[in-house]
């Protein structure tokens, strides 16, 4: 079956501006992760879609947004760009809500912030 | 905030040696997950880990939990190129979250 889609898997944004990354999950599954990916933080959680509501929220701005379709696809969206906002998006899906189950995780969206 | 140590940060060996990255906690995991990611992919779901001394074998790889539920060990026998990633552990704390260790990059030189 066909795996995790995140687009773009590369983009070039300026501080300031905006970004919408796009998620789709396998299908059949209900929730989508995101998380944010830097060399020097490792691997943090934005939040948790599921069944279109938000279940969970890690400790980040409020600039970082998402929401999810009635179909499960999931955008998250970063306002007023940072330098420091340069990183790897990663969205995971799964069966079930977090923590339970195997988390699918798409290639990422690199994003660089200049 | 609970944290997860992954140590070492950064393991160079040759091919055929034995090796063992660890993943520490000061809090309790309710379970713990090992994740290997290679450069441009997502990472992967290896294993995971509940009960405390759980030991898991996924070929020339093995994942003991501790007996106290606060670390786990990653031992690889016979490291080949295949090897090469990322490691991460993921624990949970009992809460809805999943919080991710910084990682051990692994790199096994032929």
């Amino acid at each position: 079956k066909a795996g995790v889609t995140q687009t773009p898997r590369y983009l070039i944004k300026t501080r300031g501006q905006q970004v919408t990354l796009s998620c789709s999950p396998i299908s059949g599954h209900r929730s989508v992760s995101w998380y944010q990916q830097t060399p020097g933080q490792g691997l943090q959680f934005l939040f948790e879609y599921f069944s279109e509501t938000q279940r969970n929220k890690g400790n980040f701005p409020g600039r970082f947004s998402g929401r999810q379709f009635s179909n499960s696809r999931s955008e998250m969206n970063v306002s007023t760009l940072e330098l420091g906002d340069s990183a790897l998006y990663l969205c995971a899906s799964s069966l079930g809500t977090l923590p339970t189950g195997e988390l699918f995780f798409g290639e990422g969206s690199r994003l660089t912030v200049l | 905030t609970q944290l997860l140590e992954q140590s070492p940060q950064f393991l160079s060996i040759q091919e055929g040696e034995n090796l063992t990255v660890y993943c520490n906690s000061s809090s309790v995991f309710s379970s713990l997950q090992w994740y290997r990611q290679e450069p441009g992919e997502g990472p992967v779901l290896l294993v995971t880990v509940v009960t405390g001394g759980e030991v898991k074998k996924l070929k020339r790889l093995t994942f003991q939990f501790g007996d106290a539920r606060k670390d786990s060990s990653l031992h690889i026998t016979a490291a080949q190129p295949g090897d090469t990633g990322l490691y991460l552990c993921a624990g949970n704390f009992g809460n809805e979250k999943l919080t991710f260790g910084t990682g051990t990059r692994l790199t096994i030189i032929p």
